[in-house]
């Protein structure tokens, strides 16, 4: 079956530095996401990417954040000076175009722990 | 009020018993429903979609009252491998996901 990817699974930053979180969606999927999900608490939407612009971002998704589709293939979630409350799970997900009712799939997730 | 609301449980069931428990909206324009689960620490995972007259995938049963605006989800025979936390989720469109803080079931022998 195929799968949302993920890399890398844990990302270790000192605060203030940039890191890029990078994604392989489901090849014929045309919605792209990214979650995240601090310890302990709720998934939490950040952005949502259809035909190579940002469709809806949330509150949390700040000047600080930026996502790209550079090729064909990759998804990438780029956050430009990080900070402490930046360390999370970071789930990329993807899903098919069209019906409403199409569920959304997960990657594994990226561990971003910010020191 | 939150988007999406879940009884945290924990529910603590032994094997093969029955266990249901429920979940809000409150976006009354909410157009699809979900269950995923969540293993410690791993991705969410679709466990089944939730549909307006109620749908069965084998030991589960999802069903969906509009009206009340809440969701609920039955498991029949608990296995072992059923403990997890159980994410109520909502599509209020065809972008973002909302998704309640979840349900933990434990089952144990």
């Amino acid at each position: 079956e195929p799968e949302v990817t993920q890399t890398p699974s844990h990302q270790v930053t000192q605060m203030g530095q940039e890191v890029i979180l990078r994604c392989v969606p489901i090849s014929n999927h045309l919605y792209f996401y990214w979650y995240r999900q601090i310890l302990g608490q709720k998934v939490e939407f950040l952005v949502s990417f259809y035909n190579n612009e940002i469709s809806e971002k949330s509150e949390i998704f700040d000047d600080q954040f930026s996502v790209e589709r550079p090729d064909g293939s990759n998804f990438t979630l780029k956050i430009r000076s990080t900070k402490l409350e930046d360390s999370a799970m970071y789930f990329c997900a993807s899903k098919l175009e069209g019906e409403r009712n199409q569920p959304q799939h997960f990657g594994d997730g990226t561990r971003l722990s910010i020191l | 009020r939150k988007e999406v609301e879940q009884d945290p449980g924990p529910f603590n069931v032994p094997e093969g018993a029955t266990v249901a428990f429920n979940c809000t909206y409150s976006n009354s324009a909410s157009q699809s429903f979900f269950w995923y689960r969540q293993d410690c620490r791993k991705e969410p995972k679709l466990l089944m979609s939730v549909y307006s007259s109620g749908n069965e995938d084998g030991r589960f049963t999802a069903q969906l009252n509009r009206a009340s605006q809440y969701i609920s989800l039955l498991i029949r025979d608990s296995k072992l491998s059923d403990s997890a936390t159980y994410l109520c989720v909502v599509n209020n469109g065809d972008y973002k996901l909302s998704f309640g803080a979840g349900t933990t079931v434990t089952v144990r022998a």
